[in-house]
């Protein structure tokens, strides 16, 4: 069982559609960062957080270290949110490294 | 630039062939991480530095692969002997301090091992 597992693994909506992509961790964490990959490999960080919500535009991230759970929220999705979104946690353990979930394949059709 | 700059942006090699990876990471930004990602797979870390100190070695998967940062800014990334398992894209994440900060991607190397 993978330390950091998200959920779902392929997503489709859309245009205008409210999507939720479900992050789980089984560690203790001191930060998660939600990243999002474009085709060709470019990364974008979206979030860090370490505790409660962060909003930025139509994104909304939020955590809850108690039940080691996170998500990411997109309102009003766009033909141009699709993209591959990553989940990697800093655990407490493990000192410089992040741990990456497996992604969660967006695509929003017109 | 404003951004994480890797080079080359594509690299082919033979197998046995050395190869060299650049990252020019945001002017400032202390700590450097190296990120292998395997095709469909999400990044696997290799390797960390802080300023020009390598502190943290421990994802790099075998003695072929060597990591530098001589002067706390670029970084290199060398490959001696290449094998078709090293195929992927090298990512090059850079922050101002740490991982308790907002990472910023470099667009990534694609090495193809032929």
């Amino acid at each position: 069982k993978n330390e950091v597992e998200q959920s779902p693994q392929n997503l489709t909506a859309q245009e205008g559609e409210f999507i939720t992509i479900n992050c789980s961790y089984s560690v203790g964490i001191s930060a998660l960062h939600w990243l999002q990959q474009h085709p060709g490999g470019g990364i974008v960080s979206l979030f860090m957080l370490s505790s409660g919500k962060k909003k930025h535009g139509r994104l909304i991230a939020t955590i809850n270290i108690q039940e080691k759970h996170s998500s990411l929220h997109i309102t009003a999705s766009h033909p141009r949110d699709s993209a591959v979104y990553i989940c990697a946690v800093k655990k407490e353990t493990s000192g410089s490294r992040l741990t990456f979930g497996e992604g969660t394949q967006l695509t929003v059709n017109p | 630039g404003a951004g994480v700059s890797q080079s080359p942006r594509y690299k082919v090699a033979k197998r046995g062939q050395d190869v060299a990876l650049r990252c020019d990471p945001i002017s400032g930004h202390v700590s450097l991480f190296w990120y292998q990602q395997a095709l469909g797979q999400g990044p696997e870390f290799l390797t960390y530095f802080q300023n020009e100190a390598q502190l943290d070695k421990s994802g790099l998967p075998s003695d072929r692969f060597f990591a530098e940062r001589p002067e706390g800014s670029v970084s290199t990334l060398k490959i001696q002997r290449t094998q078709q398992e090293d195929s992927a894209v090298y990512l090059c994440a850079s922050s101002f301090t740490g991982l308790k900060e907002k990472l910023f991607f470099g667009s990534g190397t694609q090495l193809s091992v032929l």
